[in-house]
């Protein structure tokens, strides 16, 4: 079955304390991995698409890499308006068509 | 002004009730998109269309139904509200390229419905 999680669920960092977000893929037909932004009560907003293993982007303080079976979104010393809930999601082709998965979510809390 | 307008922002009706959720975008995608999002479930679709004679089901399709207007509108009904389509739903573009879809989604606002 085609998967998509990501974790932690929820992560609490101070300002100024990098980290990182996982998301970890088992799909077949993979063509693009693609990471939003969520603020509460508003759409998910895109930041990055990553195509093939060992592809890289940055914006700001965020890098997202990506492998054969997970992606990473670096935080790299956060300021509180980071705060969000970052999705990953997955485009693959299935049945002759194009199907997106979502995992849950990561909601991130920067504290000043 | 935004790419992809949702309207209403926010509705609450009682059981029975029709519910029409309207979606327009100014992007030129020909592709849309609506979706619900549960918390702890993420984003879940319900519909989508391809062109304006495209219409295909989605996951979650049961007790919904859509009417694609015009490439710039795309609409979502709920022809009996039941209170567990209690969600927030969200319209989404995205374009085709050569026939491919490789490109990423753009969301509306969303519209918070409550069926009581």
């Amino acid at each position: 079955e085609d998967q998509v999680t990501q974790s932690p669920e929820a992560l609490r960092l101070q300002e100024g304390e990098s980290s990182s977000l996982n998301c970890s893929y088992t799909v077949s037909g993979l063509r693009g991995l693609f990471w939003y932004r969520q603020d509460p009560g508003k759409g998910p907003e895109f930041l990055f698409t990553l195509y093939s293993a060992g592809e890289e982007k940055e914006k700001e303080r965020l890098k997202a890499t990506l492998t054969k079976k997970e992606s990473f979104l670096h935080i790299t010393a956060p300021k509180p308006e980071d705060s969000a809930t970052y999705l990953c999601a997955v485009l693959i082709t299935t049945s002759g068509t194009y199907k997106y998965i979502f995992g849950t979510g990561t909601r991130l809390k920067v504290l000043a | 002004d935004a790419d992809v307008t949702q309207t209403p922002r926010n509705r609450i009706t009682k059981t029975g009730k029709r519910i029409m959720l309207e979606c327009s975008q100014t992007k030129g995608h020909d592709r849309m998109y609506w979706y619900r999002q549960d918390p702890g479930l993420g984003l879940r679709l319900i519909y989508y269309s391809f062109d304006v004679k495209d219409i295909n089901k989605g996951e979650i399709s049961d007790g919904y139904s859509v009417s694609r207007q015009a490439q710039a509108k795309f609409s979502l009904s709920l022809e009996s509200a039941i209170p567990n389509q209690t969600a927030l739903y969200f319209c989404a573009t995205s374009e085709s390229r050569g026939g491919s879809n490789t490109g990423e989604l753009f969301f509306g606002e969303g519209s918070r419905l409550t069926v009581l």
